[in-house]
């Protein structure tokens, strides 16, 4: 079964600063499409970023961006120009061939003013 | 477009008693995944559902069940429930083609069994 790990339980980072969240997956699929999920204190989760693993070019959606690294079964988050409105608990998740997802077990970002 | 409705948002439960978790999804979304979330174990997948069949199961007892009608919608049902099903219940719902197939979740139902 697909596993993904995030090592991260927690992390800070300063405003405007930038931060970079972890995660590696295991999987023995060569197709299959990884997430950043984003959860708010209180409010519904929402789709950061994704990454086709047939693509090579990195992902980047604004000020979010991955370093997806295939071989290395490696896919960070880093999120430039840090915002309060950052902090969340945040989660990689990987979806392959089938239709299910397989989420990490999330980190929680604090964003100091 | 509505997003993803569950209700209720909120319910306490003593243990042994059921409960029913409601999802609306998206308007033409047929999948209709659930996962069980709480600190330090992340998402749990439970169960999806694809046009009214069930087409993923998690590892979860039998006391955890569900279903899809017609209309997409669905109802997770929990039986006999227990101390350690406090959690906040994800619904997410997605076109459910084979592919990228993004997600989109619901605000959540948050069960306390006391």
């Amino acid at each position: 079964a697909q596993t993904v790990t995030q090592s991260q339980p927690e992390m800070s980072v300063q405003e405007a600063e930038t931060v970079t969240l972890s995660c590696t997956y295991d999987t023995s699929e060569s197709d299959y499409y990884l997430f950043w999920y984003k959860q708010p204190p209180s409010r519904q989760m929402i789709l950061v970023i994704r990454q086709e693993a047939y693509k090579q070019q990195n992902a980047t959606e604004n000020r979010f961006s991955v370093n997806f690294q295939k071989a290395a079964k490696s896919f960070s988050l880093k999120i430039s120009d840090s915002q309060l409105g950052d902090a969340a608990m945040y989660f990689c998740a990987y979806k392959g061939t089938g239709n299910q997802f397989y989420f990490g077990t999330g980190t929680s970002l604090t964003v100091i003013p | 477009k509505a997003g993803v409705t569950q209700t209720p948002r909120y319910l306490i439960k003593t243990r042994g008693q059921q409960v029913t978790l409601s999802c609306s999804p998206i308007s033409g979304h047929r999948s209709v995944s659930w996962y069980q979330q709480t600190p330090g174990q992340g998402l749990q997948f439970l169960f999806e559902y694809f046009s009214e069949t069930q087409r993923n199961k998690g590892n979860f007892p039998g006391r955890f069940s569900g279903r899809q009608f017609s209309n997409s919608r669905s109802e997770m049902n929990v039986s006999t429930l227990e101390l350690g099903d406090s959690a906040l219940y994800l619904c997410a719902s997605s076109y459910g083609q084979v592919g990228t197939g993004e997600l989109f979740f619901g605000e959540g139902s948050r069960l306390t069994v006391l």
